[in-house]
């Protein structure tokens, strides 16, 4: 069973167009992430919710919005997309950060985004 | 604001050498764990090794070490005896142990590995 699915793996679609991410985890994790890879490989934080809070909430244009119906699920909506949104959007989760969590950060499969 | 750097852009070694790509971050706190993941063409993130900044033991796994200097704040991964599957992106990381944390992660080292 993978640990954390996220879809679909590739999603080719027109500027201004709206498209979802979905992602689930069966970890039993309390915290998910949406981190955005870009064109140099570089990877950053867009947002992260622990047990459908949000507890992190990068500088990210408000067209991203992330939903999360319980813990196990976190979907990633954007709205009029443009051609820099162009990316690879990966799905995490983890345990909760604290002493002696020793826990790493379980990836999806990634999705890579291409919008013309 | 919390960094980490990986000063190699690119690196190549020798099948069944070995190599060893740095890392440094920058943190005021004195708690957290250190990650390094690969990154194959695949796409997938897989994690080679982590460390507990408590713990003055560096990690191993396998043929994968890691060198852990906290004063310095660095910390490299040794991969020895290189196969071609370890060709890939290397990602250094850490985490602070406070509530809401996440992973911060350098910018990768192009790691490849020549027959």
């Amino acid at each position: 069973d993978t640990a954390v699915s996220q879809t679909p793996k590739y999603l080719v679609t027109q500027m201004g167009n709206d498209k979802s991410i979905k992602c689930e985890q069966n970890l039993g994790h309390d915290t998910m992430y949406w981190y955005k890879q870009d064109s140099k490989k570089f990877l950053k934080i867009m947002f992260s919710y622990n047990n459908k809070e949000l507890i992190i909430n990068e500088t990210v244009p408000n067209r991203f919005s992330p939903k999360s119906p319980d813990k196990a699920h976190l979907n990633l909506h954007i709205n009029s997309l443009e051609l820099g949104d162009s990316a690879v959007y990966f799905c995490a989760s983890s345990r909760v950060a604290g002493p002696k969590t020793n826990e790493k950060l379980f990836f999806g499969s990634g999705t890579q985004l291409s919008v013309l | 604001a919390q960094t980490v750097t990986q000063s190699q852009p690119e690196m190549s070694v020798q099948e069944a050498e070995t190599v060893t790509l740095s890392c440094t971050y920058d943190t005021s706190e004195s708690d957290y764990y250190l990650f390094w993941y690969k990154q194959p063409p695949s796409r997938q993130m897989i994690l080679v090794i982590r460390q507990e900044a408590y713990k003055q033991q560096n990690a191993t796994e396998n043929r994968f070490s890691v060198n852990f200097q906290k004063a310095a704040k660095s910390f490299s991964l040794k991969i020895s005896d290189s196969q071609l599957g370890d060709a890939a992106m290397y990602f250094c990381a850490y985490r602070l142990l406070h509530y809401g944390q996440n992973f911060v992660f350098g910018p990768g080292t192009r790691l490849s590995v020549l027959p």
